[in-house]
């Protein structure tokens, strides 16, 4: 069982917003920066969302809101090639760790 | 561009200890948090642990009695140990920089796989 909860699946059609979540308590997600990371099938992860910053390369349909112990990532105008699974990381001050959430299959219909 | 690049054999038998490299490029490992990170067939992304390059390390604690990290400056190399592996630790394990909590780059990524 992860430390961070996310939805199993999100869906949605071509040109839509879907939001993602990732939620935690008060020792991470209420506490740290918030990591958001892309994984196509057999590549490795990439970084769209580091904290409130887009990285280089990252088109800005991505876009992140906090609220409480609950990260949201944003992809607005979905594209095809959005389809991917996505993860969220942050520190545990309880735990001394770095936490993943379980991962968001996101279909693009 | 900061380059990771993992490397280690891609075969390990069960009872021994798997050993992986991570090469740096594209700018010095000093001064920042280097992670090990693995994905096994039909799961998330698993942390295993951390090191800062003064050599403080942070480790999972599902992981920790069985897991080594190390860092050599000189070479830009961090370093993973895995002791007593099991079918388990059959994963791709990824290299990553980033600070806490947050990864800002990853490797390639390398098979291992777990031998009975």
């Amino acid at each position: 069982q992860s430390a961070l909860t996310q939805e199993v699946s999100v869906s949605g059609t071509v040109g839509q917003k879907v939001t993602l979540s990732c939620t935690g308590n008060t020792n991470n997600i209420g506490s740290y920066a918030v990591g958001w990371y892309q994984q196509v099938s057999h590549g490795s992860p990439k970084t769209v969302m580091f904290g409130n910053a887009l990285p280089s390369g990252i088109p800005d349909r991505f876009s992140v809101s906090m609220s409480g112990t609950t990260s949201s990532l944003t992809v607005s105008g979905l594209q095809p090639e959005d389809e991917a699974d996505y993860y969220c990381s942050t520190w545990d001050y309880s735990l001394s760790a770095v936490v993943f959430g379980g991962g968001t299959k996101l279909t693009v219909l | 561009q900061v380059q990771l690049q993992e490397s280690g054999p891609g075969l390990v038998k069960a009872s021994e200890t798997l050993s992986l490299t991570c090469t740096v490029s594209g700018g010095s490992i000093r001064s920042y948090y280097w992670s090990w990170i693995r994905k096994s067939a039909g799961k998330g992304l698993e942390w295993m642990g951390r090191i800062y390059t003064s050599g403080n390390t942070n480790y999972n604690p599902s992981l920790k009695s069985r897991v080594t990290m190390s860092v050599d400056t000189s070479k830009n190399q961090i370093f993973l140990n895995v002791r007593s592996v099991t079918a388990a630790d059959t994963a791709v394990y990824y290299c990553a920089r980033g600070p806490t909590g947050v990864i800002e780059y990853w490797g390639q990524g390398i098979l291992v796989t777990v031998s009975s």
